[in-house]
């Protein structure tokens, strides 16, 4: 089946760690992009790339890091710079932007981080 | 500034029921989309149904339709027959043409009781 695959789905940092959350997606969408979500907020855009090899702060890119080295996967680090890290992280990927603005972003299940 | 307001932080309502979910928005951009999001306790964000600046007719998906009032810059979700699985975090969002992002609200918690 064609889907979004986040993982770990949780996962815990110590201090001054740096983790990487994995998504990867088999749906041949050329964006991806990443949120945060903290409780009883809507989402807030972290990352997003458009192509491989490109991409482009969001709304909140302060402490956390991305690469897009394959159309696949959009994996993002968090860092250690990162002072509040604890929040639901969400991968999503859609179609391109010229294809139509009704098409939807897809999301993956999730990835549930906390400090140790 | 582009935003999104969701004025109902819960709501309940009885299965079997017709329940409607509000929406505002603020844009002066012609062009944009509305999306609907489910997201259910276990963390997914399923998308249900999208409405777009330029449509004349209100969205309809099943059990879901949109009450677009573009004079009021609202999009209402409306869920007819409401079922014990549509308890959920109920999300609105919306994209301008010439962007990739997407803006959400702060959801609406629904609860459908027996």
């Amino acid at each position: 089946d064609g889907g979004i695959t986040q993982s770990p789905k949780y996962l815990f940092r110590k201090e001054g760690q740096n983790v990487t959350l994995s998504c990867e997606q088999n749906l041949n969408h050329d964006a991806m992009y990443w949120y945060r979500q903290d409780p009883g907020q809507g989402l807030r855009l972290i990352y997003y790339s458009q192509i491989v090899n490109d991409f482009q702060k969001g709304d909140i890119a302060e402490g956390y890091s991305v690469s897009r080295e394959k159309k696949e996967s959009f994996p993002l680090t968090v860092t250690s710079a990162q002072k509040n890290p604890t929040a639901f992280y969400l991968c999503a990927s859609r179609m391109r932007q010229d294809r139509g603005l009704n098409q939807p972003q897809h999301f993956g299940d999730g990835t549930r981080l906390s400090i140790l | 500034a582009q935003k999104i307001t969701q004025t109902q932080p819960g709501m309940f309502v009885q299965e079997k029921e017709a329940v409607t979910l509000d929406c505002t928005y603020d844009t002066s951009d012609p062009s944009y989309g509305l999306f609907w999001y489910k997201q259910p306790s276990s963390g997914e964000m399923i998308f249900l149904i999208y409405q777009g600046s330029y449509d004349q007719q209100n969205a309809t998906e099943g059990r879901y339709s949109l009450n677009f009032q573009k004079a009021r810059k609202s999009a209402n979700l409306v869920i007819s027959a409401s079922q014990l699985g549509d308890s959920a975090m109920y999300f609105c969002a919306m994209r301008m043409y010439n962007t990739d992002k997407l803006i959400f609200g702060t959801g609406t918690r629904l609860q459908v009781f027996p």
